[in-house]
């Protein structure tokens, strides 16, 4: 099974900041990967799938990077509504793994 | 409206089966792939099922092979999840959720979830 990890578990961080989020596969998957966010009391919603490709409806703040094991989610400037935890999931074979989770809090 | 909603969780006994139903509406479900997710308790987010589109291919977690089965009533609209031989730690609020485009299993819809307790 491939095991995906995230780096940090946590940041705190402000409105206007960039933040940019790891996430690392055991073995290579391509591009494979997806980013999703998710708030308190709500599903999952993807930004990122491909490693880099943005979901329709997805502020252009946000952007994905990486292939082989690394990868990067970056928000290029945090908004309120950004505040969540992020997940990352690769879809290069089964069984389909998610990251730990980023939570992004407000410092 | 573009939804899903899970349906058929509950309390049931280890060793008890449930059934879980997802049914779409807004689109046509038979033409993607669709998957089944869960969260336990203070744990993160686990894939547990798959289908392809058509429901040529189904794929499982190493942890519910054998026990659970997925499909879909495509003339239904209704993604299914029968489980069986549960033990608790299968509690967990089980998500559906389609496929983006058949066969790629990056998740773009879900559904709010159903939950599932096993307990004695």
């Amino acid at each position: 099974d491939i095991q995906m990890t995230q780096s940090p578990s946590s940041v705190s961080a402000s409105v206007g900041d960039r933040v940019t989020i790891t996430c690392r596969a055991s073995q290579g998957i391509s591009s494979y990967l997806a980013w999703y966010q998710r708030k308190p009391g709500e599903v999952p919603k993807l930004l990122i799938y491909g490693g880099s490709s943005l979901q329709g409806g997805v502020p252009s703040r946000f952007s994905g990077s990486g292939s082989g094991t690394d990868f990067t989610l970056t928000i290029s400037s945090l908004q309120p509504e950004d505040f969540a935890t992020y997940y990352c999931q690769q879809a290069n074979s089964f069984p389909l793994t998610f990251g730990p989770g980023t939570k992004v809090d407000i410092k | 409206e573009v939804q899903l909603l899970e349906s058929g969780g509950g309390l049931v006994q280890p060793g008890g089966s449930l059934r879980l139903s997802c049914a779409a509406s807004g689109f046509t479900s038979s033409t993607y792939a669709m998957t089944w997710v869960r969260q336990a308790p203070g744990k993160g987010l686990e894939w547990v099922s798959a289908i392809s589109g058509r429901g040529a291919a189904t794929y499982y977690a190493e942890s519910v092979r054998g026990r659970f089965t997925i499909s879909r009533d495509d003339a239904q609209n209704t993604l299914h999840l029968q489980l069986n031989s549960l033990t608790a730690e299968d509690t967990a609020i089980y998500y559906c959720a389609k496929d983006r485009a058949d066969g790629s299993y990056y998740m773009d819809l879900w559904g709010k979830g159903t939950t599932v307790t096993v307990s004695s």
